[in-house]
């Protein structure tokens, strides 16, 4: 069974700080792996993705995420956080050998990022 | 442009109603979705469609009904509305389903059942 862990709910970071946000990933196949943010009363919005290659992909507003297959994790970077960072952050992955698009999601993590 | 755009925004409807929520893409997407988003934010998929065909139907009541009359749109028809339904309902779509293309979210219908 797919599914993606975020284990935290609230990550709070000091502007200009470097900004992590988890994600971990359980997939039967290879995954597709995607971050996505959501701004309050917006939908969600793409960030970037890894297909394959180099591990390290960047993405817009200067995140960054790094694929590690042996601990099976995606964890989103920045490294320095601005007050406009504040969001909510969805992890997805997709199986790469499904023909669905569907995409699972973890539960969201709220970054807060005060002055 | 807006890419993803759905209608209502907000909808405010009694129990037992029947309401529907549109949703249209202008960027030549193959595959649209439906989702739930519940008030803890967790993001459920509910349908999803390729080329007007139904592929994702995953556990939800059959009060909902999606219709796809073309590939630009999706719409979701929900009957006897409960209060366990009011969420924020978002559509999205992506390129096809097949490879990894992201998925473009529209703003989404905030549904509130009394």
């Amino acid at each position: 069974a797919q599914s993606v862990a975020q284990p935290e709910d609230q990550v709070n970071v000091a502007e200009g700080n470097p900004l992590t946000v988890k994600c971990t990933y359980s997939v039967s196949g290879n995954p597709y792996l995607f971050w996505y943010v959501q701004y309050p009363n917006r939908g969600l919005q793409f960030l970037l993705k890894y297909i394959t290659g180099d591990n390290l992909v960047k993405g817009s507003y200067g995140f960054e995420a790094e694929f590690n297959k042996s601990q099976t994790s995606f964890h989103l970077k920045k490294p320095s956080a601005l007050v406009s960072d504040s969001a909510l952050y969805f992890c997805a992955v997709k199986d790469r050998g499904s023909t669905l698009g569907r995409l699972y999601f973890g539960r969201g993590t709220q970054l807060t990022v005060w002055p | 442009d807006t890419a993803v755009s759905q209608t209502p925004k907000y909808l405010v409807t009694q129990m037992g109603n029947d309401k529907s929520i549109k949703c249209e893409q202008n960027l030549g997407h193959d595959t649209m979705y439906w989702y739930k988003q519940d008030s803890k934010k967790f993001l459920k998929i509910m349908f999803s469609y390729n080329n007007k065909e139904l592929i994702i139907n995953e556990t939800v009541p059959n009060r909902f009904s999606p219709k796809s009359p073309d590939k630009a749109h999706l719409n979701l028809h929900i009957n006897s509305l409960e209060l366990g339904d009011s969420a924020v309902y978002f559509c999205a779509s992506s390129q096809d389903q097949l490879n990894p293309y992201e998925q473009y979210f529209g703003p989404g219908t905030r549904l509130t059942v009394t």
